[in-house]
């Protein structure tokens, strides 16, 4: 059974950064494409950004390009997040999530999430 | 930019069938968008229901299906249960990435 479980989330100050991990059992994390989707209070579901198996190409939405940068560590199964240059509306739970293909591509398996909360 | 729409809202009965659409602000929605669906109960993780326009995934019950019905994706549910009350996403594969629809809350009632 995939196993996906989300860490590092935080009370944070505007301008502030957080990293966030996410460790991978039960499936073939290093051949896996990985995700992060985040939803804030009360709103929808938000793609953030993607990392192919090998971590040579990355994809962000465009409200955190040059602020959050996707990585992994295959050695280890996890998945990160690092977050800089934190704004208010960055607040959400932020889940990570496999990344599969089939005649085009979806996510699969879902981690329960983490709490990020940006405020003064 | 296109924006992919659903109904805020829908209500079906117990036991009833209801149809949940995707569709775009401009153009029609088609197998090229690759439509899939997920369901989220408030408080947990999003669930993964249909994938490739109309293949469901591991686990899910057969009552949930996918289709392209006119120019929208759909998500229909056939025999609805109570538990079944949940939000529903679509995403598309919009050329520049993976785009949400808003979601649609379903009552069962």
């Amino acid at each position: 059974e995939v196993y996906l479980v989300e860490s590092g989330g935080a009370l944070v100050q505007p301008g502030g950064s957080l990293t966030l991990s996410c460790a991978a059992s039960g499936f073939n994390f290093i051949n896996s494409w990985m995700t992060w989707v985040r939803q804030a209070p009360g709103k929808g579901l938000e793609w953030v950004a993607n990392i192919k198996h090998d971590g040579t190409e990355k994809y962000y939405v465009d409200s955190v390009k040059g602020r959050f940068t996707i990585s992994r560590d295959n050695a280890k199964s996890s998945l990160y997040l690092q977050m800089n240059n934190l704004r208010v509306d960055d607040t959400a739970v932020y889940y990570c999530a496999t990344f599969l293909f089939s005649n085009g591509w979806y996510w699969d398996s879902w981690g329960q999430g983490t709490l990020v909360t940006v405020s003064s | 930019q296109t924006v992919v729409t659903q109904e805020p809202s829908f209500s079906v009965s117990p036991g009833g069938t209801v149809t949940l659409t995707c569709g775009l602000t401009s153009g029609s929605v088609s197998t090229i968008h690759n439509p899939s669906w997920y369901q989220q109960t408030p408080g947990q993780a999003p669930r993964t229901l249909i994938y490739s326009t109309d293949t469901r995934s591991s686990g899910v019950p057969g009552r949930f299906s996918g289709a392209i019905l006119g120019n929208k994706a759909a998500l229909t549910i056939t025999g609805a249960q109570a538990h079944d009350e949940s939000d529903y996403y679509c995403v598309l594969y919009m050329g520049y990435g993976m785009v949400f629809g808003g979601g649609t809350k379903l009552t069962v009632l």
